[in-house]
């Protein structure tokens, strides 16, 4: 079946430092990949997608880029901000109707 | 345009008791989710509902079930429950065209403690 790893948190971060998430998958087929963030006391919301190989999907800094061929979609920010304190969750769907989700990051950042 | 609204935000109850959750999805939105969100086990997927019609079930036990409305308002419930229903429960609608590829749109959750 469908999965996805992601790293172990928690990362703490200072402000402007360089943030990596790594997630890899598992996936029969060709999945869509996400990053979704969940902010302190709010719900999930779609930070970035990708569709296909070698799609780079990108918002708010944030990029990843879903490579195929390691069968991953690690999420990079150059520059963090104490707003992006939050838990990231990496997560696929196949042709399922659901979405399988990574075990989050808890990303804290320090001004 | 209003987001997904779950209701009630908290609630507490027994062993044994049953519960009923309730979703209403962004106006327009005909696919409705459900997902439980706990520490240990992360988000797992309950099930999936688009024009009255279960498409995709998790592997939850049977005292999970949910059901969709003519207006795609959706509830869940949960019988017999048990210390380990404890959990947040999120619901996600979206326009529901395709089985994968499409942004959900979440609500804040409905924070249920079994005592």
């Amino acid at each position: 079946g469908n999965s996805v790893t992601q790293m172990e948190g928690p990362v703490t971060l200072s402000e402007e430092a360089f943030l990596t998430i790594n997630c890899t998958y598992t996936a029969t087929g060709y999945p869509s990949l996400f990053w979704y963030v969940q902010y302190p006391g709010e719900g999930l919301q779609l930070l970035l997608k990708a569709t296909k190989a070698d799609d780079k999907g990108s918002n708010k800094g944030f990029e990843a880029t879903y490579r195929k061929e390691t069968t991953s979609f690690h999420l990079e920010k150059g520059s963090v901000q104490v707003s992006d304190s939050a838990v990231y969750f990496c997560a696929l769907s196949s042709n399922d109707y659901k979405l399988s989700f990574g075990a989050g990051t808890t990303v804290t950042v320090r001004a | 345009k209003a987001g997904v609204t779950q209701t009630p935000r908290y609630l507490i109850k027994t062993r044994g008791q049953q519960v009923t959750l309730s979703c209403s999805p962004i106006s327009g939105h005909r696919s409705v989710s459900w997902y439980q969100q706990t520490p240990g086990q992360g988000l797992q997927f309950l099930f999936e509902y688009f024009s009255e019609t279960q498409r995709n079930k998790g592997n939850f036990p049977g005292r999970f079930s949910g059901r969709q409305f003519s207006n795609s308002r959706s509830e869940m419930n949960v019988s017999t429950l048990e210390l380990g229903d404890s959990a947040l429960y999120l619901c996600a609608s979206s326009p529901g065209q395709g089985p994968r590829g499409e942004k959900l749109f979440f609500g804040s959750g409905t924070q249920l403690s079994v005592l």
